[in-house]
């Protein structure tokens, strides 16, 4: 079945460059995501990537995509306090847009 | 645009209440789902929708029914709830367009259970 993990903690300071990462099982994934939640909310999509890329650039964000070793990961250069938040992978595989999330990895920005 | 909508956003019920988690969106999405957020676990899908009339289990489904009789709206109802279904509940909703595949979640319910 579909696996999805992530480390569940990561703290930076603010103004240095924040990665993420994620390992996935499943290799028919067609979609990987990253979702941000902030304290109180649901679920916000951030980016997502397409099984056939390898990066994908949005601003700050950087999405590298090693689909040899289910590797994901989530750049975000020059963190600020407002990225403070839980950040989920996700991935998507088979029909019906069922997805799978890992168990979230909150990050905390240090002023 | 509201989006998803999820009501209550709390509840607390005693052992063995019933009770129905309200999901309603207005952007015509065909695929909706009820996940569950508790520590440490991540979301787990409780059940899903591709359309109206239509529903799945997901990897969590006991203890919890759904209906889809619209396409606007997807109740979750907990028959006889129990201290373990303690728990923030979200919906979500997405279309079923390959080319356009962002999920859109509500703000959660939080559920106690006691």
């Amino acid at each position: 079945g579909e696996d999805v993990e992530q480390s569940l903690f990561l703290s930076v300071r603010e103004g240095d460059s924040s990665v993420i990462n994620c390992t996935y099982t499943d290799s028919s994934s067609t979609y990987l995501y990253w979702y941000k939640q902030e304290p109180g909310a649901g679920l916000q999509l951030l980016t997502y990537i397409f099984s056939n890329m390898d990066m994908k650039q949005d601003q700050r964000l950087t999405v590298l995509l090693n689909k040899k070793d289910k590797h994901l990961s989530l750049r975000i250069a020059d963190t600020q306090t407002g990225d403070s938040a839980i950040y989920f992978c996700a991935e998507c595989s088979g029909g019906y847009q069922k997805v799978t999330f890992g168990i979230g990895t909150k990050l905390q920005v240090i002023p | 645009n509201a989006g998803v909508t999820q009501t209550p956003k709390f509840q607390v019920l005693k052992t063995g209440q019933s009770m129905t988690l309200q999901c309603a969106q207005d952007m015509n999405h065909e695929y909706m789902s009820w996940y569950r957020q508790d520590p440490g676990m991540g979301l787990r899908l409780i059940h899903y929708s591709v359309g109206a009339g239509i529903t799945d289990q997901g990897e969590v489904p006991n203890g919890y029914n759904v209906s889809r009789s619209t396409t606007e709206d997807f109740p979750l109802r907990l028959l006889s709830a129990a201290p373990s279904q303690t728990s923030v509940y979200f919906c979500a909703s997405s279309s079923l367009d390959r080319e356009n595949t962002e999920a859109f979640f509500g703000q959660g319910t939080r559920l106690t259970v006691v």
